[in-house]
């Protein structure tokens, strides 16, 4: 069964802090996807990256960077020169294949940016 | 592109009374998806369709939850009799499938937050 653990339930950190929201996995598929979303307090569930598991690079989108280390079963976030506007909870989700399996999600990691 | 659309957003309901959430997706999107998510949890997956064939609904509670996507466009959820662990937002997704675009990614709705009293 794939099975998603986010450790950190709240951070709190101070505008313009570095920040990384951990992510480990469990699934016995040979090929499966790595997601992270993105809920603001208003609710909707915002697609912020997919991954491949045979793509274990790096991949940075302008704050916005995630590490993929297939060896600890990992996916994490880090959000650079943290902004109020990045307060949300932030999901890890696996999926088997998109479009046709649906998300396991993990319990979700709130975020919380101070001024 | 429009977005995933549901409606409504919010609904109070007293336990043993009965409840319809509707969901329109994304033009061209084939699959639909159901989640609940319960206050402090990830989202869980009730039921998947795809057009109007059921795919999954190995955790959709039977006895109280139905599901149907007539037409393989709008889909509705409805729990009958509600119980107070029904309280929970219910969020609607669709994507393509892998074939149909590059892009096949989950879009989600807005929800529709739930409360039983």
């Amino acid at each position: 069964a794939q099975k998603v653990t986010q450790a950190q339930t709240e951070i709190s950190v101070v505008e313009k802090e570095d920040v990384t929201l951990d992510c480990v996995y469990e699934t016995r598929d040979t090929t499966y996807y790595l997601f992270w979303y993105k809920q603001p307090p208003s609710g909707e569930l915002v697609f912020l990256i997919r991954r491949n598991s045979f793509d274990e690079q790096n991949e940075i989108s302008g704050r916005y960077s995630w590490n993929f280390q297939k060896s600890t079963s990992s996916f994490n976030f880090t959000i650079t020169a943290s902004q109020v506007v990045d307060s949300a909870v932030y999901f890890c989700a696996l999926s088997e294949v998109p479009g046709n399996t649906p998300l396991v999600f993990g319990k979700g990691t709130r975020l919380s940016v101070i001024a | 592109e429009a977005g995933v659309a549901q409606s409504p957003r919010y609904k109070i309901i007293e336990k043993r009374q009965s409840v319809a959430f509707w969901c329109n997706p994304i033009s061209g999107h084939a699959t639909l998806y159901w989640y609940q998510q319960i206050l402090g949890q990830g989202p869980k997956l009730l039921i998947q369709f795809q057009n109007n064939g059921v795919v999954d609904d190995s955790q959709l509670p039977k006895d109280r939850f139905s599901a149907e996507r007539l037409k393989g466009v709008d889909s509705t959820l409805k729990i009958q009799p509600a119980k107070l662990e029904d309280s929970a937002v219910y969020l609607c997704a669709s994507s393509r499938v892998p074939g149909a675009g590059e892009d096949y990614e989950q879009y989600f709705g807005p929800g529709t937050r739930l409360t039983v009293t």
